[in-house]
């Protein structure tokens, strides 16, 4: 089956830093997703992108859709407190088909 | 985004026994999906629920284990059948959004089976 792998696992930043974070597949989806789960709580969507290329970006949250449509990343800028958490990516084929987790990244934020 | 819901957030259950849980979407949705999150995992597509079919289970996931009911456009539930301390997960509903291309979770369901 479809695996995705989400680099890094953790990431211990200062806060006020930018982050960066990716995931790639052994094939192609229509559709990458990134959400942020919070302790006690379901993943909540961050950014959607829906076509090889575009680039989406949701306040100081920017992602990629790869060209190759087996990659995508997810950049962070300007860190504050509350961006901690563990961020995953998703990716969708066509129809009704469910999402594939990748296995997420810890964030992880120093005073 | 649509407002969904969980019962029960959390329980702790007796091995052998059996947990329904229930997910209530604030509108009407065709495809409604349950995942399950082992502790300290990503999460893993259990089965497709679409409203008048019968369930879509994945690979490793089967009815008699994970019976699914989806009895209209709003609400399903899914039954963790004969549990055993394997089975403690969080699991989660969630909903297609966007034209079908996301989804939207729930806030889970705890269980954990001693």
């Amino acid at each position: 089956g479809q695996q995705l792998n989400q680099s890094p696992q953790s990431m211990f930043i200062q806060e006020g830093e930018d982050v960066s974070m990716n995931c790639t597949s052994s094939s192609i989806f229509n559709t990458w997703l990134w959400y942020k789960q919070e302790p006690g709580e379901g993943p909540v969507l961050l950014i959607a992108l829906y076509k090889a290329g575009e680039l989406t970006s949701n306040g100081r949250l920017t992602a990629q859709f790869g060209i190759t449509r087996k990659d995508s990343f997810l950049n962070i800028s300007a860190s504050i407190p509350s961006d901690v958490g563990i961020y995953f990516c998703a990716g969708k084929g066509g129809g009704a088909d469910g999402l594939t987790f990748g296995k997420g990244t810890h964030l992880i934020i120093q005073p | 985004s649509a407002v969904i819901s969980q019962k029960p957030s959390r329980d702790i259950c007796q091995r052998g026994t059996s947990l329904t849980i229930q997910c209530q979407v604030d509108s009407q949705v065709t495809m409604m999906f349950w995942y399950r999150q082992q502790p300290g995992q990503s999460l893993t597509l259990i089965a497709t629920a679409n409203q008048g079919s019968e369930a879509t289970y994945e690979s490793g996931f089967v009815i008699d284990k994970f019976p699914i009911s989806r009895p209209n456009l709003t609400f399903s539930t899914l039954t963790v059948s004969n549990m055993s301390p394997e089975d403690s997960s969080i699991y989660l509903c969630s909903v297609e959004g966007g034209g079908g291309e996301t989804q939207y979770f729930g806030p889970g369901t705890r269980l954990l089976v001693l």
